[in-house]
């Protein structure tokens, strides 16, 4: 079975540039997360869907930050303009269903000068 | 306040020591998780426990639900079991509340 899979795995910016990252996750998984790592810290869910609706977006900062999952399958999540505090490694997650085990990809790790 | 802590933030052990992970947490919880993240980022889903104890390898997890108290032990430590590892639980909706990991450093 093919894994979560997440791209770029690095990515570096300068402030108030913007940037993308992309995530496809398990075939048939229907629920699907963004999570934002900061250094030292546990994740922190950003984004929550169930096949292609938003279920839980209360912690994204939706003044800078995007995300969709137009057909149900893989999802980017963009940041415009990026701020000195986005540098954090971006995991995305997805499970069969929101109380099933969550299987991760190996994150994007962003940082912004 | 964290809703979920961990304890130590930082280990260090030698080859073959027994290692013990502490997980406290101050909520009603369905289920807690043990995970594991390499250095590289990814994160690996080693138990998920809502009672009692479970084993895998040379990994063993436990939960004492009355005290919200949750521990992973590694028997017979090597170093490629270094990594951060991270208690995280479920409270009674489908989100997960991430303790900060604990860095596992095992030196031959």
């Amino acid at each position: 079975e093919a894994g979560v899979a997440q791209s770029p795995r690095y990515k570096i910016i300068e402030k108030r540039q913007s940037v993308a990252f992309w995530c496809n996750p398990i075939s048939g998984h229907a629920t699907l997360y963004w999570y934002q790592q900061i250094l030292g810290q546990g994740p922190k869910l950003l984004i929550q869907f169930q096949n292609n609706g938003v279920v839980d977006d209360s912690q994204l900062p939706k003044d800078r930050f995007s995300a969709e999952r137009l057909k149900g399958v893989d999802s980017t999540l963009k940041i415009q303009p990026a701020k000195l505090e986005d540098s954090a490694v971006y995991l995305c997650a997805s499970s069969l269903g929101s109380m099933s085990t969550q299987h991760f990809g190996d994150g994007t790790r962003l940082s912004i000068l | 306040k964290n809703e979920v802590e961990q304890s130590p933030q930082n280990l260090t052990a030698q080859e073959g020591e027994f290692i013990t992970i502490n997980c406290s947490y101050s909520v009603g919880i369905s289920a807690l998780h043990w995970l594991q993240q390499h250095p590289g980022g990814g994160i690996v889903s080693l138990f998920m426990l809502s009672s009692g104890k479970k084993k895998h390898g040379r990994l063993i997890a436990t939960i004492n639900i009355q005290e919200k108290h949750s521990s992973l032990h590694i028997t017979a430590s090597h170093p490629r079991d270094s990594a951060v590892y991270i208690c995280a639980v479920r409270k009674n909706t489908d989100k997960l509340i991430f303790g900060t990991g604990t860095r596992l450093q095992v030196f031959p």
